[in-house]
């Protein structure tokens, strides 16, 4: 089965801090995403990245960034963590880089719960 | 985006079958449709898709509306574990991205 690892299941981080968010994927996808999850909003998405150094930005890039170093491996960053970006923050690759294999399904990780204090 | 539609709740008995609408009028020719469901505290975990004609496997069914305007995912006999949110998604040819909507959250009874 792939299997998506997100690094930490809770965080608690100050304003401003940087914020690392580490995700591992090992099925050798191509496409990875990240979302974030709130009550009442639900899942949005905040970059997504189709190859190694490539992103693209989502629906809700303010205030993050994104590192794709190598395939399997997706980062996101808060430069500087506010209280607006405590939030469930989930993780998902997918084999279909180019949209063209719609049949093709996400694996997501478990979430990390990041709180900002 | 072609958008889909589902009821916010359901609840059914443990042990019966399910059946968890989804209204899609606008579909187009090429979109897949997707369904996954998130557990409680998991991330949303991939159940089935289809494009014309109806799928079985291990975890569910999916039926789709031979106008290809709705569908019907059906757990054949609900457990106490499928209580989750079950969304509903079309997936069109190029998209790349997933959009999710509220989805419908089932409640199983004992």
């Amino acid at each position: 089965d792939v299997k998506v690892t997100q690094s930490s299941r809770y965080l608690v981080k100050r304003t401003g801090e940087k914020v690392f968010l580490e995700c591992v994927q090992d099925m050798d996808h191509e496409n990875m995403f990240w979302y974030r999850q709130d009550p009442g909003l639900g899942l949005r998405l905040i970059y997504f990245s189709y190859d190694v150094k490539m992103k693209e930005k989502g629906d809700i890039p303010e205030g993050y960034s994104v590192s794709r170093e190598k395939k399997e491996r997706f980062s996101l960053i808060l430069e500087s963590a506010s209280t607006n970006q405590t939030s469930m923050y989930l993780c998902a690759s997918s084999l279909d880089g180019t949209g063209l294999s719609p049949r093709w399904g996400y694996t997501f990780g478990s979430g990390t719960r990041l709180t900002v204090v | 985006d072609a958008k889909t539609t589902q009821p916010n709740s359901m609840e059914s008995n443990e042990e019966e079958p399910v059946h968890l609408p989804c209204n899609h009028s606008t579909i187009s020719g090429t979109d897949y449709i997707h369904w996954y469901r998130q557990l409680p505290s998991q991330g949303p975990e991939y159940v089935i898709h289809g494009l014309t004609s109806n799928v079985n496997n291990r975890m569910a069914s999916l039926a789709i509306a031979e106008d290809r305007k709705s569908s019907t995912l059906i757990l054949h006999r609900a457990t106490l574990r499928d209580a989750a949110v079950y969304y509903c998604i079309l997936r069109y040819q190029g998209a790349q991205k997933l959009v999710f909507g509220q989805g419908t959250r089932l409640t199983i009874n004992p």
